[in-house]
């Protein structure tokens, strides 16, 4: 079962701050990774996936990928308020065997 | 957009009863996945189906049963409710080529 880590637990920022957060896997096989939101009280919604070495940017939102070391980060610009949410990584290994598993998420929050 | 819909959105059971929760989706999806999200945890993978009649078991299935009778349904059973099953319950439908997955609502569970 291959788990999947991220750090930080929590984040604080301030409002128009950079967050960065981080995931790593421990399975050698994972070749996808996504980012979901989760709004307090909500369900989760994709925000980012990456399946290539390098970087990704959407908007404020970038993210990283070393499939070397399989660790991605994402990197929130400018944070806002609204930007205050769980996050979580996922990870899946290639071929029919398709279930994301993911990580504890991380907290962020942004303060005004 | 794609659509899950689960039911009931809470539930309250008492210890030693059975619940069933259900989930349909108009995505038109091979896979779904029933998880289960609990602070501290993440989302955890209980059971999944790669479509109807077949289902698997996840990182968590112990209590659990799972039943996928169409395309379209798959439901999370529990025989017998305990204490240790209260929790926020969500479906999730998706195939590789979608690139994410579509969760629903959720169910938030006490089994009291």
């Amino acid at each position: 079962q291959q788990k999947v880590q991220q750090s930080p637990e929590s984040l604080i920022v301030p409002e128009g701050g950079m967050a960065s957060l981080n995931c790593t896997s421990s399975d050698r096989n994972v070749d996808y990774f996504w980012w979901y939101r989760q709004h307090s009280g909500k369900s989760p919604k994709m925000l980012m996936s990456i399946f290539s070495n390098g970087e990704k940017e959407e908007g404020r939102f970038t993210v990283h990928l070393n499939k070397a070391s399989l660790h991605t980060s994402l990197h929130i610009r400018d944070s806002q308020p609204s930007d205050s949410a769980l996050y979580l990584c996922a990870a899946s290994i290639p071929g029919g065997n398709y279930k994301p598993t993911f990580g504890k998420g991380t907290s962020l929050v942004v303060h005004p | 957009e794609a659509a899950v819909t689960q039911s009931p959105r809470n539930k309250v059971a008492v210890t030693g009863g059975k619940v069933t929760l259900s989930c349909n989706q108009t995505n038109n999806h091979n896979n779904m996945y029933w998880y289960r999200q609990d602070t501290g945890h993440g989302l955890r993978l209980i059971h999944y189906s790669y479509g109807a009649g077949s289902t698997e078991k996840g990182d968590i299935p112990d209590g659990y049963k799972a039943s996928r009778p169409s395309q379209e349904n798959f439901s999370l059973i529990l025989e017998l409710a305990t204490p240790s099953q209260t929790s926020v319950y969500f479906c999730a439908s998706g195939d590789p080529g979608e690139n994410t997955l579509y969760f629903g609502a959720g169910t938030r569970l006490s089994v009291l």
